[in-house]
């Protein structure tokens, strides 16, 4: 059983389109997270969110909006797409601080 | 703000030991944490250390020194499955998520 899962897993589209990438988590953990990690590994957290709530809102353009319907889903919508954002993005869960786990990651190419 | 430091790129023999170090600077301290990274792979999770001291898991163990704002991975008799990524992590905003360094790429070489 996948414990942290998003879809797609990999997505190709055209500068200024709109995509979302979605995340559910069958773990039970109040924490979920969207990480970015560019083409040099570079891994950043974006968003994290504690039972549904926002609590990390990193520096991100707000053409990026998450959404938590509920604890175990945080989905990740991107507006007016554009080349800079090619990158894997990774949802995460968390039972407790410090120790984190990661989706499959979604390979997102804007071109 | 915060920092953290590793070296880019780590090269080592089947069957060696290979450290990996990792200095950070950071404002509030909620522990390092390690993580290992495959080619087209996700993060996964190896090692806490909330205290000073060594925390051993398999071949694996981890270190940290508080006082010196360092922490280490130490990877014993290397196999070529060890060829990854390998990220130190402190965390942030009271532990509630991690700021990674930018990662380790560790070769294990025949």
């Amino acid at each position: 059983d996948t414990a942290v899962s998003q879809t797609p897993k990999y997505l190709v589209t055209q500068m200024g389109n709109d995509k979302s990438i979605k995340c559910e988590q069958n773990l039970g953990h109040d924490t979920m997270y969207w990480y970015k990690q560019d083409s040099k590994k570079f891994l950043k957290i974006m968003f994290s969110y504690n039972n549904k709530e926002l609590i990390i809102n990193e520096t991100v353009p707000n053409r990026f909006s998450p959404k938590s319907p509920d604890k175990a889903h945080l989905n990740l919508h991107i507006n007016s797409l554009e080349l800079g954002d090619s990158a894997v993005y990774f949802c995460a869960s968390s039972p407790a601080k410090n120790t984190i786990y990661f989706g499959e990651g979604s390979w997102l190419t804007v071109v | 703000g915060q920092s953290l430091e590793q070296p880019s790129e780590v090269t080592a023999v089947e069957g060696a030991i290979v450290q990996i170090n990792c200095t950070y600077q950071t404002s509030g301290f909620y522990g390092l944490s390690w993580y290992q990274q495959h080619d087209g792979g996700a993060p996964t999770f190896l090692s806490y250390n909330a205290l000073d001291g060594l925390e051993e898991t398999g071949r694996f163990s981890s270190f940290l020194s508080r006082s010196d704002s360092y922490g280490y991975l130490l990877l014993q008799e290397l196999q070529m499955k060890d060829s990854a990524s390998y990220f130190c992590a402190v965390g942030v905003n009271s532990g509630y998520a991690l700021n990674f360094g930018k990662g380790t790429s560790l070769l294990v070489t025949p």
